[in-house]
């Protein structure tokens, strides 16, 4: 199973983009490359998927390189409801997500 | 979007005891559920994949005969803590696959349920 790499937290302000960069050096060519939000007692949720180039989504905008070893998550002008933990994930062929520490993010006003 | 849904969202019992937690798919089915476990400030830990019909798979370091799962419907996974202590308070979270989804690998996560036990 590919492990990732996050930054354990971020700062951001209201209406600033964030940009989370998540590492995945051992990606095996099946898996795809998955975000989720989460916040406190609560389940994670779902932002957006990739598997290469760039995705874009109403919430947020995924890009990939070519060689998939890293992945970018930008959220465009955060608000304070956006403070959550971040976590990217890769998908295995059995359908396993394997959880990494995530990227806590606060936006602050 | 595919929605799951747990319950109960929380629960509070005596050491000993066993608690049942369900986990259901509600507009889709799931030939896949998985179970994973959170303590406080900690990422989410993948305890097991359960499979619709057969026996779950559990990862290193989960105890089947303490944490029995059962996935008898496409729609529905249970996860049963027997025996429960202290130690094992904890937020369980299920996810599902959209079986009409396989190629994406998409999971939908369920809403978590604290457990508390006493």
């Amino acid at each position: 199973l590919a492990k990732t790499t996050q930054p354990i937290s971020m700062d951001s302000y209201e209406g600033q983009e964030v940009n989370i960069t998540c590492s995945h050096n051992n990606i095996a060519t099946n898996d795809y490359i998955t975000w989720y939000q989460q916040f406190p007692s609560q389940g994670p949720r779902f932002i957006i998927q990739g598997y290469k180039t760039k995705v874009t989504n109403e919430v947020a905008s995924l890009f990939i390189p070519a060689d998939r070893k890293s992945s970018t998550l930008s959220l465009p002008r955060v608000s304070l409801s956006d403070t959550a933990v971040y976590y990217c994930l890769v998908g295995d062929k059995g359908g396993k997500l394997i959880f990494g520490q995530g990227t806590e993010l606060s936006v602050k006003p | 979007g595919a929605v799951v849904s747990q319950h109960p969202s929380w629960v509070i019992c005596k050491s000993g005891t066993s608690v049942k937690i369900e986990c259901r798919s509600l507009d889709f089915q799931a030939t896949t559920m998985f179970w994973y476990r959170q303590f406080p400030k900690q990422s989410l830990m993948l305890m097991a994949t359960s499979n619709e019909g057969s026996k779950a798979t559990y990862e290193q370091g989960v105890e089947k005969d303490k944490f029995l799962i059962n996935h008898a419907s496409l729609t529905l996974s249970t996860l049963t803590v027997t025996s429960a202590h202290p130690e094992d308070s904890s937020f369980y979270i299920c996810s599902a696959r959209d079986t009409a989804e396989l190629l994406q690998e998409t999971q939908y996560f369920g809403p978590g349920t604290r457990l508390l036990v006493l």
